[in-house]
């Protein structure tokens, strides 16, 4: 079992809906929960970070994180095709020997079509 | 564009030729990673700096070897590398490894060994 199971999609929505990208994870020691956003040929970007459960807004994007199911959310309100990208959610192992080590989802193909 | 610069943006090498990546960050960050994505393939961790040395190798192979000349550099030197070694190579920096630190990516090298 991977330690961060992410379903790869792909995922096909139109323009204006709401996304709903999930993910779980097995190790409770996991503290920090990132969603990262990559376009076809650059590098992952950074949409939202946060380490406690319950709900972190900033604009269209909603991270939604639930410790006790091991299960995180990014929620895309009012999608538009310029969203279209692979959305990897990520998880910080802040203790032990993997201190500092990020664990990606296998990250899941967004297209929003107009 | 981001504020990690990596170069080149593409290379291409032989197996009998060395060559060397470069990352450069100016955020003050003290923690600067290398990770590599395969195509369709979240991004793997190779090697963590933090503070200028190294605190994490995920059993690279030694035809790859980082160097961390100073905080806002980071090098990947590369040696009879194989084909399977053509990837995205990522770099990656972060105020302080682990607690409250989000990574921030460069848009990476595209590696082809042919």
């Amino acid at each position: 079992q991977k330690e961060v199971e992410q379903d790869p999609g792909p995922l096909s929505v139109p323009e204006g809906a709401i996304v709903s990208l999930n993910c779980t994870y097995s190790n409770s020691a996991f503290q920090y929960f990132m969603w990262y956003r990559q376009y076809s040929r650059k590098g992952p970007e950074l949409l939202m970070y946060t380490y406690s459960s319950g709900n972190k807004e900033d604009g269209r994007f909603t991270a939604q994180v639930d410790k006790s199911s091991k299960y995180i959310s990014l929620f895309i309100r009012d999608s538009q095709p310029s969203d279209s990208a692979t959305y990897l959610c990520a998880i910080l192992d802040a203790g032990g020997t993997s201190y500092g080590k990020l664990t990606f989802g296998q990250g899941t193909i967004l297209t929003v079509h107009p | 564009d981001t504020e990690v610069t990596q170069t080149p943006k593409h290379l291409v090498m032989g197996m009998t030729n060395k060559k060397s990546l470069k990352c450069e960050q100016h955020m003050g960050h003290r923690a600067m990673y290398w990770y590599k994505q395969k195509a369709k393939k979240p991004p793997e961790l190779m090697f963590v700096y933090s503070y200028e040395k190294l605190s994490i190798n995920e059993s690279v192979p030694s035809r790859f070897s980082p160097e961390c000349p100073n905080s806002s550099l980071l090098n990947l030197h590369l040696h009879a590398l194989q084909p399977e070694d053509s990837a995205l190579y990522l770099c990656a920096s972060s105020p302080l490894t682990g607690r409250a630190s989000p990574l921030h990516f460069g848009n990476g090298t595209r590696l082809t060994v042919t």
